[in-house]
């Protein structure tokens, strides 16, 4: 059973394209994020939802837009994509909003995104 | 704002060595959380140990252990017995409280070699 998953793995695009990524969790847990890999493997937070609400915006371009349909699901929209874009996204998740306890994030198998 | 700083892009060792990953991070608060992630090349992101900042007493996993100084704000990571399997980059991460949600704040990486 995959905790964290996302679709597609893979993802080969123009320029100018508009792609989604979806990202699905079945631990029951009320927050998930997306996180940005860049070529030199340095990881950046994006987004992170709470029951469906945006809390965590890193100023990303509104060309990338989250939409959380339920809480077990994050999906990441971009528009016009750019070469730029060319990364590995990654969704994850964790059961506690507030920052306290023990409660780690896991993490899906990445996407990666190439914008030609 | 949290930063968090490895000053080794790359570290190797011998099959059956001990080595350690260095960690370094910056922060105001008092009480945290500080991860090490490892990502081999599949690129899935798995938590290796985790260290609450209110823990004086250094946690570990089996062959994984760390070396957490408060004051210096230091979290280094050892690997005893090194195994071919523990070829990986390794990823200190910080863990956030912002704006009701916690995110995680990641250092550049340490890709380990291990030499049979």
């Amino acid at each position: 059973d995959t905790a964290v998953s996302q679709t597609p793995k893979y993802l080969v695009t123009q320029m100018g394209n508009d792609k989604s990524i979806k990202c699905e969790q079945n631990l029951g847990h009320d927050t998930m994020y997306w996180y940005k890999q860049d070529s030199k493997k340095f990881l950046k937070i994006m987004f992170s939802y709470n029951n469906k609400e945006l809390i965590i915006n890193e100023t990303v371009p509104n060309r990338f837009s989250p939409k959380s349909p339920d809480k077990a699901h994050l999906n990441l929209h971009i528009n016009s994509l750019e070469l730029g874009d060319s990364a590995v996204y990654f969704c994850a998740s964790s059961q506690d909003r507030r920052g306290t306890g023990n409660y780690e994030q896991y993490f899906g198998p990445g996407t990666r995104l190439t914008v030609t | 704002a949290q930063t968090v700083t490895q000053s080794q892009p790359e570290m190797s060792v011998q099959e059956a060595e001990t080595v350690t990953l260095s960690c370094t991070y910056d922060t105001s608060e008092s009480d945290y959380y500080l991860f090490w992630y490892k990502q081999p090349p599949s690129r899935q992101m798995i938590l290796v140990i985790r260290q609450e900042a209110y823990k004086q007493q250094n946690a570990t996993e089996n062959r994984f252990s760390v070396n957490f100084q408060k004051a210096a704000k230091s979290f280094s990571l050892k690997i005893s017995d090194s195994q071919l399997g523990d070829a990986a980059m390794y990823f200190c991460a910080y863990r956030s409280y912002l704006q009701g949600a916690q995110k995680l704040v990641f250092g550049q990486g340490t890709r380990l070699t291990i030499n049979p």
